[in-house]
């Protein structure tokens, strides 16, 4: 049973530009959210997708966005990039039905310069 | 409203000796309760976790912990400490919808 996947695990981009980040769910789940981690920090939440919709947002501006697909599967998008968007950006799925445990992923590591 | 407080940034034991990592929750209601563990650049892995049920939880690699309401704590021990448990550990406190972490503690094993 395959648990929670990302891609790409690691990228680097400049300034201004656009990045997307993708994840599977642990079979079964249908809940995914999204995490930001920065180099010595606690992740902080970004958001969680339901039934193809944003649940709940965390206090992150528009330029994070996100998409859940009919499959359960997620993407996160940023929009100009900026130095301080440099975190590990973790995904993590859970289930409705289940005690509300996350199951998270290796995490995408984003370098902006 | 929810909080969840990890009293020390750091923790540093040798080897074969106890560890305490302590965490604290504010909730308005019966949260579920989680330690997680994170090794360097990788992602979080599930320790344990309390829903109700029994309130000492037995998790993997010998860790426990205790949840005791009267105190709103839910303290980390594992009875010796061994060098791959260094790493970062994180309590989390889940309700409704929200999912609220601690700021983490950072364990450092001695030889």
């Amino acid at each position: 049973d395959a648990g929670v996947t990302q891609s790409p695990t690691h990228l680097i981009k400049t300034r201004g530009q656009q990045v997307t980040l993708r994840c599977s769910p642990k079979s079964g789940h249908d809940t995914v959210s999204w995490y930001q981690q920065a180099l010595g920090q606690g992740p902080q939440f970004i958001f969680q997708y339901y039934e193809e919709e944003e649940r709940q947002r965390g206090n992150f501006p528009d330029r994070f966005s996100g998409h859940q697909f009919p499959n359960y599967s997620s993407e996160l998008n940023v929009n100009a990039l900026l130095l301080g968007d440099s975190a590990l950006y973790l995904c993590a799925s859970s289930s409705q039905l289940g005690t509300g445990e996350l199951f998270f992923g290796e995490g995408s590591r984003l370098t902006v310069l | 409203a929810q909080s969840v407080t990890q009293l020390d940034s750091h923790v540093s034991v040798s080897e074969g000796t106890p560890v305490l990592l302590r965490c604290n929750y504010s909730s308005s209601y019966s949260p579920s309760l989680f330690w997680y563990v994170q090794h360097p650049n990788k992602g979080l892995q599930l320790l344990l976790k309390y829903t109700s049920a029994a309130t000492l939880v037995k998790g993997i690699n010998g860790f426990e912990a205790e949840f005791k309401k009267s105190e709103t704590s839910f303290h980390l021990t594992k009875p010796s400490a061994h060098m791959s448990d260094a790493a970062e550990y994180f309590c989390v406190a889940t309700g409704g919808f929200k999912t609220i972490f601690g700021a983490g503690t950072r364990l450092f094993v001695k030889a």
